[in-house]
């Protein structure tokens, strides 16, 4: 259990379909981050939250791309129109403490 | 541009000997450095972290040092246990903005 809940563990999705995440902090964080990681590389930083607010996008995060956070709790990423070049795992995290909670991600498969 | 730097993508170590897992980073802004560790199929985890005022922090098996001139830290463990087998990522931040730029990884085996 560490404390932040991700749906759906998996998804393969084909080309051009649109396909949304969810992300459950299991306790109230100010903050919400996502981020997604490739193969062979780090996290990168996709956007974050302060409650209900989107307060930072990277350029990473094209328009095909939108991040809510209804009511400052759980938070939802979609992509739309799906490329190959989405193919990622991505992760949600809040933070306190000494660092991240990260959870345990949805790896995505454009096929 | 790779601001994060692991260089070395693979170590293996021999079990109860020392691993030592190196970061290079670029942006001399950053001033907050972390490492998690990363099993197949889990997100991150935190193991141990250092701010820039420090040049060494220690938990348990872990120890992490900072070379601010050099922009360069690493990571300790000793003795390494079986159990230590996971990628390990280094990480950076600035105080006051806690988004975190990540390293490529390196991938820890312990040879039992």
């Amino acid at each position: 259990d560490t404390g932040v809940s991700q749906d759906p563990r998996h998804k393969i999705t084909k080309r051009g379909q649109n396909v949304t995440f969810r992300c459950d902090p299991i306790s109230e964080h100010n903050r919400l981050y996502w981020y997604r990681q490739t193969l062979g590389q780090g996290p990168e930083f996709l956007t974050y939250f302060q409650n209900e607010a989107q307060l930072e996008k990277s350029r990473l995060l094209s328009d095909r791309f939108s991040a809510e956070r209804p009511k400052g709790s759980f938070s939802t990423l979609e992509i739309q129109r799906t490329e190959q070049g989405d193919s990622a795992m991505y992760l949600c995290a809040t933070t306190g403490g000494d660092g991240y909670t990260f959870g345990s991600g949805t790896r995505l498969t454009v096929v | 541009d790779q601001q994060v730097k692991q260089n070395s993508p693979s170590l293996s170590v021999q079990e109860g000997r020392i691993s030592i897992l190196n970061c290079d980073y670029t942006n001399s802004m950053f001033d907050y450095f972390l490492w998690y560790k990363k099993y197949p199929a889990e997100g991150p985890t935190f193991l141990i972290s250092i701010s820039s005022i420090k040049d060494k922090n220690e938990d348990g098996r872990f120890t992490v040092f900072l070379n601010k001139s050099a922009k360069h830290l690493s990571l300790h463990i000793v003795p390494s246990q079986p159990g230590d087998s996971a990628v390990y990522f280094c990480a950076t931040s600035n105080f006051g903005n806690e988004k975190l730029t990540f390293g490529t990884g390196t991938r820890l085996t312990i040879i039992p």
